[in-house]
């Protein structure tokens, strides 16, 4: 089966400015995540999907950052503005059941400058 | 509410030898899956070996086997016969609730 796809691979903008990711999940995959994971630590959870509904994005700052999945499938996550301190990987993943375990991408290594 | 903690940030072997990760755990639900994942430099987190915390019988995939001790909250990767394309990221994590919350990683160096 094909694998979880995420875009762009790397991405580097000024402070201020905007950016957006996208992820597609594994086709059937009803639960999709997306983390950060910034330098030196273990990702943590921003917001997780359950088709096209939020089920938890308690850990997202909403002031700065959006995500949405139409359609229960593709999902894209911005941040505008963006800060230095969102410098950090981006990975999207998805499951099935967790049972089975999670899928990840290869994520978007963001770097704000 | 999770928490996941790996003690080791960095661990080095020698090519063909065992080592042994460390982790623990805390969680307040009951049915909760165990997970260690391998992270290259390709950023890629991929599934090593999963443990269901209802089994008492340790998982074993290939190479990799865990130590699980529930009353202790304890979840230890082994890897036997140590090769160079083992040298990564690893992260213990812990699901609950649907949600995969991980430590903070033990970088492993396998020396030639």
């Amino acid at each position: 089966e094909a694998g979880v796809a995420q875009s762009p691979r790397y991405k580097i903008i000024e402070k201020r400015q905007s950016v957006a990711f996208w992820c597609n999940p594994i086709s059937g995959h009803a639960t999709l995540y997306w983390y950060q994971q910034i330098l030196g630590q273990g990702p943590k959870l921003l917001i997780q999907f359950q088709n096209n509904g939020v089920v938890d994005d308690s850990q997202l700052p909403k002031d700065r950052f959006s995500a949405e999945r139409l359609k229960g499938v593709d999902s894209t996550l911005k941040i505008q503005p963006a800060k230095l301190e969102d410098s950090a990987v981006y990975l999207c993943a998805s499951s099935w059941d967790r049972n089975y375990g999670y899928t990840f991408g290869s994520g978007t290594r963001l770097t704000v400058v | 509410a999770q928490t996941v903690t790996q003690s080791q940030p960095e661990m080095s072997v020698q090519e063909a030898e065992t080592v042994t990760l460390s982790c623990t755990y805390d969680t307040s639900e009951s049915d909760y899956y165990l997970f260690w994942y391998k992270q290259p430099p390709s950023r890629q987190m991929i599934l090593v070996i999963r443990q269901e915390a209802y089994k008492q019988q340790n998982a074993t995939e290939n190479r990799f086997s865990v130590n699980f001790q529930k009353a202790a909250k304890s979840f230890s990767l082994k890897i036997s016969d140590s090769q160079l394309g083992d040298a990564a990221m690893y992260f213990c994590a812990s699901s609950g609730n649907e949600k995969l919350t991980f430590g903070t990683g033990t970088r492993l160096t396998i020396i030639p």
